[in-house]
C-alpha cells in the first residue's frame, strides 16, 4: 500500500518569503500522479498543483512549483513571494495510474503560517 | 453548479440516531468520492461513484456506513446507529472521469458532532 509522509506539521514564513514544504512517499508503482491541495480556515480542499510521475520536468503553477524527485521519491513544494492568503493546510496527495479510490492517498498535513 | 456543495454544514446528533449527509457534485462530473477527515488529519477514502456504479466502498469503516448516487448525480451518506467516533468532517469531492480525472474538486464537507 501506498503511504504519503509530511514531515512538518508546522511552518512558518515571512509574508513576500519564500518557503518550502516537504513530502515524501513510498510505492512500487511506476506510473502515478501527485498532488498538493490546500485547505484555508473555511477548510475547503483547493488543488493547488500536480505533478505526472512520468513527467521530468518540475510543474509550476505562478507562485508555486514543485521540486519531484521520483528516484527519492520525494515531492516537495515551494511557494515564492509569499502572501497573507497562503495561510492554510497544505496536503500532499498521492494516486495510482489508472485508480481511483483508495488509491488516493493523502499525507496528515503542514500547515502554514505566513507573518506579516 | 459552480462548485461542488454539501449539506448540511454541521450536524449534531445523538449517539444511536441516524445521519444522511448530501453532495451535490460539479454538473457534468461523472465521478464523486466521499471521504473521512479527522481533526489535523488528511482525509481518508470512504467509497467513489462512476456515475451510479459504485466501483469501490472498501474504506466505509462498518457496515453502519452507506451511500448513493441513484441518478449519477446528488449524492447521500448515510451513517446508521452513529457511534462517537463517527464524529468528524465528511467530504464529497467530484472530477470529470475521462478529460480531467486526476484533478478532484472537494466540497466545503460537513462537519459531524456525535454526542
Amino acid at each position: 500500500a501506498q503511504t504519503v509522509t509530511q514531515s512538518q506539521p508546522e511552518m512558518s514564513v515571512q509574508e513576500a518569503e519564500t518557503v518550502t514544504l516537504s513530502c515524501t512517499y513510498d510505492t512500487s508503482e511506476s506510473d502515478y500522479y501527485l498532488f498538493w491541495y490546500k485547505q484555508p480556515p473555511s477548510r475547503q480542499m483547493i488543488l493547488v498543483i500536480r505533478q505526472e510521475a512520468y513527467k521530468q520536468q518540475n510543474a509550476t503553477e505562478n507562485r508555486f512549483s514543485v521540486n519531484f524527485q521520483k528516484a527519492a521519491k520525494s515531492f516537495s513544494l515551494k511557494i515564492s513571494d509569499s502572501q497573507l492568503g497562503d495561510a492554510a493546510m497544505y496536503f500532499c496527495a498521492y494516486r495510482s495510474e489508472g485508480g481511483y479510490g483508495q488509491n488516493f492517498v493523502f499525507g496528515p498535513g503542514t500547515r502554514l503560517s505566513v507573518l506579516p | 453548479g459552480a462548485g461542488v456543495s454539501q449539506s448540511p454544514r454541521y450536524k449534531v446528533t445523538k449517539r444511536g440516531q441516524d445521519v444522511t449527509l448530501r453532495c451535490d457534485p460539479i454538473s457534468s462530473h461523472a465521478t464523486l468520492y466521499w471521504y473521512q477527515q479527522a481533526l489535523g488529519q488528511g482525509p481518508e477514502f470512504l467509497t467513489y461513484f462512476n456515475y451510479e456504479a459504485q466501483p469501490d466502498k472498501s474504506g466505509l469503516p462498518s457496515d453502519r456506513f452507506s451511500a448513493e448516487r441513484p441518478e449519477g448525480s446528488i449524492s447521500t451518506l448515510t451513517i446508521q446507529r452513529t457511534e462517537q467516533r463517527d464524529s468528524a468532517m465528511y467530504r464529497c469531492a467530484s472530477s470529470l472521469f475521462r478529460t480531467d480525472k486526476e484533478t478532484q474538486y472537494f466540497g466545503p464537507g460537513t462537519r459531524l458532532l456525535v454526542l
